[in-house]
């Protein structure tokens, strides 16, 4: 069964550091790899995918992504933070044949400190 | 193109009632699916609608039920609530292939 880690429950940082967090991911072949961002109280929004190609993701917001198949990963970054970043980040893949599904993470929870 | 929406935003119900929770997808849009989010469970696949047939299915008991009209719309219906169903209910939309699901704002559920 497809399943999605992502080890820091909560992070903070200060405004205009950098910010990586961490998604692994267990599958049997390479997913459809996703990472949404949900503020309180509001829906998710997506940040950014991977489905094949360069393995360096660009995405909204000043996001990044790397995908690394050795390491069934798939990391988020940002050089600089910014105050409006606080939020929830949730990584998920989806199955690339069959009805779409996605699994989540459980989840990052990010703090800005000023 | 106008995003998901979803109705109602929020909803309070007693225990045993059953409630209707409504999906409008973006426009084109022939893929709906439903998610269950807990601080507990976090985010719960529930099932995925596509041209008004269920394509999968989640782990949830059979008072969890779906349907999408021909138009796309979807209705997610739970039947005998319990406290334990008090969650936000997302929906999220799609082309049906294998690409990017776009989710509404969600319907926060509360059941006493």
């Amino acid at each position: 069964a497809q399943s999605v880690t992502q080890p820091d429950i909560h992070i903070t940082v200060s405004e205009g550091a950098s910010l990586e967090l961490r998604c692994n991911y267990s599958y049997g072949a390479t997913p459809y790899l996703f990472w949404y961002v949900q503020s309180p109280g509001q829906g998710l929004q997506l940040l950014l995918k991977y489905f094949s190609g360069d393995t360096l993701v660009q995405g909204i917001k000043g996001f990044e992504a790397e995908f690394k198949r050795s390491q069934s990963s798939f990391n988020l970054r940002k050089p600089s933070v910014h105050w409006s970043d606080a939020a929830e980040y949730f990584c998920a893949v989806a199955q690339r044949q069959g009805a779409q599904k996605l699994v989540f993470g459980q989840g990052t929870r990010l703090t800005i400190n000023p | 193109k106008a995003g998901v929406t979803q109705t109602p935003r929020y909803l309070i119900k007693t225990r045993g009632q059953q409630v209707t929770l409504s999906c409008s997808p973006i426009s084109g849009h022939r893929s709906v699916s439903w998610y269950q989010q807990t601080p507990g469970q976090g985010l719960q696949f529930l099932f995925e609608y596509f041209s008004e047939t269920q394509r999968n299915k989640g782990n949830f008991p059979g008072r969890f039920s779906g349907r999408q009209f021909s138009n796309s719309r979807s209705e997610m219906n739970v039947s005998t609530l319990e406290l334990g169903d008090s969650a936000l209910y997302l929906c999220a939309s799609g082309s049906g292939a294998q690409e990017t699901q776009y989710f509404g704002p969600g319907t926060r559920l509360l059941v006493l």
